[in-house]
């Protein structure tokens, strides 16, 4: 497709449970980028990947978040035992080179909710 | 002190006003300086971009980045009714992560 796909757009969950979110980037875009998205809380950085090189995971908040790019295209976002508190919008966006020097293209998110 | 500090807002102009949005930030590392627009359920979508000091103009969009106070401003003149949005600022190093601001909300008034 032309744009960043996500999906589920909704995932409502049980206290608990494992989730996994998944992010289709732009064909060819080198550069993905996992944040969250809270309700007066901006956008947090949780995870980059560039290319072959190893993902920069410093934001992810704890070890129950885990993400993986697989051939360089398809990220999937895992959070286990969720927590309510994982509640919001997890945005996926690509680039086609490293994204100091271009353009972020964002999905339009995934909503989690944790019952 | 977050790295990235913005006024969330929310921010009330009439039509037709001119429009002021800042960040301030902490790291002087920062070089690209980005302005995203938010709709509401949407995903960010890039509206200005700036690399090191100076400004931007695009139509009716201004960026300016001043490196020696750590602070970055967007400008919207003739403000319309369909430039209510959240205003994101987000900056880097380089060929690394973004950090963004909080957002701040703004509606304009018909």
């Amino acid at each position: 497709g032309a744009g960043v796909s996500q999906s589920p757009s909704n995932k409502v969950t049980e206290k608990g449970k494992d989730v996994e979110l998944r992010c289709d980037p732009i064909s060819g875009h080198t550069a993905l980028y996992w944040y969250r998205q809270s309700l007066g809380q901006g956008l947090e950085f949780l995870i980059y990947f560039q290319g072959n090189s190893a993902p920069d995971k410093s934001g992810l908040p704890s070890d129950r978040f885990s993400a993986e790019r697989t051939g360089g295209s398809v990220s999937t976002l895992t959070i286990q035992r969720t927590q309510q508190e994982d509640s919001a919008v997890y945005l996926c966006a690509s680039s086609l080179k490293p994204a100091g020097a271009n353009v972020l293209t964002f999905g339009a998110g995934s909503r989690l909710t944790v019952l | 002190q977050k790295e990235v500090e913005q006024d969330p807002g929310p921010l009330s102009v009439p039509e037709g006003a001119i429009v002021s949005l800042n960040c301030t930030y902490s790291n002087s590392a920062f070089q690209y300086f980005m302005w995203y627009r938010q709709y509401s359920r949407k995903g960010p979508e890039l509206l200005m971009y700036t690399y090191s000091s100076g400004n931007k103009e695009d139509g009716r969009f201004t960026a300016q980045v001043d490196k020696s106070s750590k602070y970055i401003s967007l400008f919207i003149r003739d403000s319309q009714p369909s430039d209510s949005a959240t205003y994101l600022c987000a900056m880097s190093e380089g060929d690394d992560k973004i950090i963004f601001g909080k957002g701040t909300r703004l509606h304009i008034l018909p």
